[in-house]
């Protein structure tokens, strides 16, 4: 299973955008990146998916360089609410090892008024 | 859809008692799991089910056991509770193989104290 690798923890300000980057040197050809979310008190919530290049969906960006050894999750004009612990996972979603992806420490995103 | 349900909410146990967290899910996904989160960490993975009738362990499975007989439900027992299993749990389910997501989506968790 690929290793990752985040920053602890980021400090941002409401109305800024904020990119939380996640090194994943030894990822594997078939294996994705995705990304979630977990608000204090509540199970992980999934915020998006990619393999290559770039996702955008309602919530956020995803960002994949060709060599796909990191990734960036980008939050555009964050809010209060958006203070959570942000995690990286990279696995084959089709093979057994897809089945035990575990979540690392996360990033602790707090954002300010 | 209810979406994935846990219970209890919380619970107290003393060490050596035994006892089931019930999972269950309303979106006909194959797959379940069930992690813990110790205070401040991240989720660990202690087993998982790719089907009813299969069941595989995960990262930390030593005190727990787990069984699927339908695709709905996946309850997890704690054989004889420990402090060290202080934490709180989370079950969670996917869409079969061979669907291109990873989205799982995670019950509200139990709070589990073992004294």
């Amino acid at each position: 299973l690929a290793k990752t690798t985040q920053p602890i923890s980021m400090d941002s300000y409401e109305g800024q955008e904020v990119n939380i980057t996640c090194s994943h040197n030894n990822i594997a050809t078939n294996d994705y990146i995705t990304w979630y979310q977990q608000f204090p008190s509540q199970g992980p919530r999934f915020i998006i998916q990619g393999y290559k290049t770039k996702v955008t969906n309602e919530v956020a960006s995803l960002f994949i360089p060709a060599d796909r050894k990191s990734s960036t999750l980008s939050l555009p004009r964050v809010s209060l609410s958006d203070t959570a612990v942000y995690y990286c996972l990279v696995g084959d979603l089709h093979s057994n090892a897809g089945n035990m992806l575990t979540f690392g420490g996360g990033t602790r995103l707090m954002v300010k008024p | 859809n209810a979406g994935v349900t846990q219970t209890p909410k919380f619970q107290v146990l003393k060490t050596g008692q035994s006892m089931t967290l019930q999972c269950a899910q309303d979106m006909n996904h194959e797959y379940m799991s069930w992690y813990r989160q110790d205070p401040g960490m991240g989720l660990r993975l202690i087993h998982y089910s790719v089907g009813a009738g299969i069941t595989d362990q995960g990262e930390v499975p030593n005190g727990y056991n787990v069984s699927r007989s339908t695709t709905e439900d996946f309850p997890l027992r704690l054989l004889s509770a420990a402090p060290s299993q202080t934490s709180v749990y989370f079950c969670a389910s996917r869409a079969r193989k061979g669907e291109k997501t990873y989205e799982q989506y995670f019950g509200p968790g139990t709070r589990l104290t073992v004294t």
